[in-house]
């Protein structure tokens, strides 16, 4: 399994601003995933993001909104964006397992609450 | 598609079992179940691939029926530690398109 830290682990943060969630790997892999978990709910995949290609959204999540940037194999950041309330979420960052199993491990989250 | 789960929840006194099913609409590659507790992230713990196997961990087991495109995550004489929010999750082609479920809330009472 991986050991994934995420920063800040807390935030609150006014309306039209911007904030950036870094994520960070100890070992390098090639696919990362950012999800979002709003209170009693399930996770959502926002993009996916692989080193030295641009993220892949699902449906419901744009790049101006949500950029991802992918530096090297142990890093990843998402920034949300011109935050409204609707954005207060917990944020999480995952990886997946080694071999061809596509196991994911996440990250402890960032819990973003905007006014 | 988000598949299906049922039930949405569940409460058991320490001992008893409980059976938690994830149904799709759709050819499933896979079905991963994961365990989170509340203000924790989830945890990995288990993935059953096509084939129609199944597979255990401690008392915690699984079955995946690919034909019928559903899986059932059975926890035998449940123990306290055992509560928290069970979420499968589904891709089809290879590990692609995965999507967690809503979520079954598990109780376990003392």
């Amino acid at each position: 399994s991986a050991v994934i830290s995420q920063k800040p682990s807390r935030d609150i943060c006014q309306r039209g601003t911007s904030l950036t969630i870094q994520c960070q790997v100890d070992s390098q892999v090639t696919m990362m995933f950012w999800y979002r978990q709003q209170p009693g709910q399930s996770l959502t995949l926002i993009a996916t993001a692989n080193q030295g290609s641009e993220a892949t959204y699902e449906s419901g999540f744009v790049i101006d909104k949500f950029p991802i940037s992918r530096p090297n194999l142990t890093f990843s950041t998402l920034t949300v964006s011109n935050m409204s309330p609707e954005d207060s979420s917990i944020y999480l960052c995952s990886v997946e397992g080694q071999g061809a199993s596509y196991e994911q491990y996440f990250g402890p989250g960032t819990r973003l609450t905007v006014t | 598609q988000q598949p299906v789960q049922s039930p949405q929840a569940v409460i058991l006194r320490e001992g008893e079992d409980a059976v938690i099913n994830c149904s799709s609409s759709k050819a499933l590659y896979s079905v991963h179940w994961y365990r989170q507790k509340h203000g924790e992230a989830p945890v990995f713990l288990m993935i059953l691939l096509k084939g129609g196997e199944q597979k255990g961990h401690d008392k915690i087991s699984a079955s995946f029926n690919e034909k019928k495109q559903q899986s059932s995550l059975y926890l035998t004489a449940s123990q306290l530690s055992y509560s928290g929010t069970y979420f499968c999750g589904t891709a089809n082609n290879y590990g692609q398109n995965f999507v967690f479920g809503p979520g079954t809330r598990l109780s376990v009472l003392p």
